[in-house]
This record gives C-alpha cells, structure tokens and sequence, in this order.
C-alpha cells in the first residue's frame, strides 16, 4: 500500500547519542518535510527537501541534519541526543508538480533523551 | 513570511450541534488551505482543502469557506459526533515558487456525547 513510514515509532535513547530517524515513502512524491511537534500539538518546520540531493533548513532551528540521496528515503540525524531533543518528529511528503497540494504525514518516531 | 492566526484553541460541543473553526492568513499570495484532523496518538490526516479560485467546498458534514479580501477561511462541522473529537489543523501555502504549508496552532475539540 502506497504509504509514509516512519521507524522507529517509539525510541528512548541517553545522552550523547548518534540517532537517525527514517522516513520513507512509497507514493512517488518529491517534496518531503521534517515536523517536530510539541506537546503543545503545534507542528514546526525543522527540513525540507523538493528533490534528490536538496535540502534546506526549515524555521525551527535544529542541530539535526538530513540527506535525500534517494526520492522515497529522507532521514533526520542527531548526531548528539540531548533531552531538549526530546520530542515527537514527524515526517511528510508531497505529490509532484507544479502546484501545491496537502502533506501525506507519516505516523511520527517518539523521542526521548534520558 | 506566512503566518496563520487559528481560533479558538479548545472547543467544546455537544453532540449534534456544529462547530466552527476560524483561521486568518497573512500572505495575499497564499492559495492553497487544507485542514487536518489528528485524532490522539495517531498522524494528521489531510481532511479538506480548497484552493483560492473556489469560495467554498463541502464532503459529507464538512464544509470550508474562504474570503480572500478578508484573507480568512473556516471549517465548518455539522451534526457532530464524537468521533469528531480530535485537534484540527488549518494550514496555508506560501506563495508562488514555495510548496511548504504554514500551520495553525490547532484547535483542541472535545464533542460531548
């Protein structure tokens, strides 16, 4: 089924820690994003990609990184957990073309930085 | 930048009256608006859009309008039931050349059996 995936959904890792949280989809979109959302519920942008080898920073700083090497794979890396890290992170993607259309999420990784 | 304004935060109804969310925009190039639905523990879920050439659209018990001169448009709910109980999105595009969404803050509704 042509759908989002996110694993792990659930991580509790220490801190110090390299983390890398997947993202892939199999619906053929281009454009993928990275949410973090607070337990507030509000969603805020941290990444985006429109295509392979693009990447831009989105307006939430964050002190992770992504790549887009391949169209269905978009990984968020932490390369030092830290518990103000901890959070739930959503990823999102977006069909093709020229206009814009709605965001497919993906059912979202649970970090916690012990 | 975008920015959208979501009203109110928490809402609560009893079941079969309507519920009314509100949002504002900023941006007069925005034309595209979805609303997402995110039931407890689980994923936003795209509910209903409309792009700035339609004034309104309707699916079953939800409608969204848009004014574009006042830069606001709303969700509208009827009948409501309480697996309707959810936190409800709105969402704009950003303008020529951009295809990120700018998100409300979310509104918290609670339908009471």
């Amino acid at each position: 089924e042509a759908d989002i995936y996110q694993t792990p959904r659930y991580l509790v890792i220490g801190t110090g820690k390299k983390i890398t949280l997947e993202c892939s989809q199999t619906m053929g979109h281009d454009k993928m994003y990275w949410y973090q959302q607070d337990p507030g519920m509000e969603l805020h942008l941290i990444h985006y990609s429109y295509g392979v080898n693009s990447t831009e920073k989105g307006d939430l700083s964050s002190e992770s990184t992504v790549s887009r090497i391949r169209t269905e794979h978009f990984p968020l890396t932490l390369e030092s957990a830290r518990p103000s890290h901890t959070s739930q992170y959503l990823c999102a993607s977006s069909a093709a073309g020229g206009l814009v259309y709605g965001y497919t999420f993906g059912s979202g990784t649970r970090l916690t930085v012990v | 930048g975008e920015n959208v304004e979501q009203h109110p935060s928490t809402l609560s109804v009893q079941e079969g009256d309507s519920a009314v969310i509100k949002c504002t925009y900023s941006d007069s190039a925005s034309n595209y608006f979805p609303w997402y639905k995110q039931e407890l523990g689980k994923r936003p879920q795209l509910i209903i859009d409309i792009r700035s050439n339609v004034g309104e659209k309707k699916d079953q018990r939800i409608a969204v309008t848009l004014n574009k001169t006042a830069k606001h448009f709303s969700l509208h709910i009827t009948e409501t039931q309480p697996e309707d109980s959810a936190v409800y999105f709105c969402a704009a595009s950003r303008g020529a050349g951009s295809y990120q969404l700018t998100f409300g803050k979310g509104t918290k509704l609670s339908v009471i059996p």
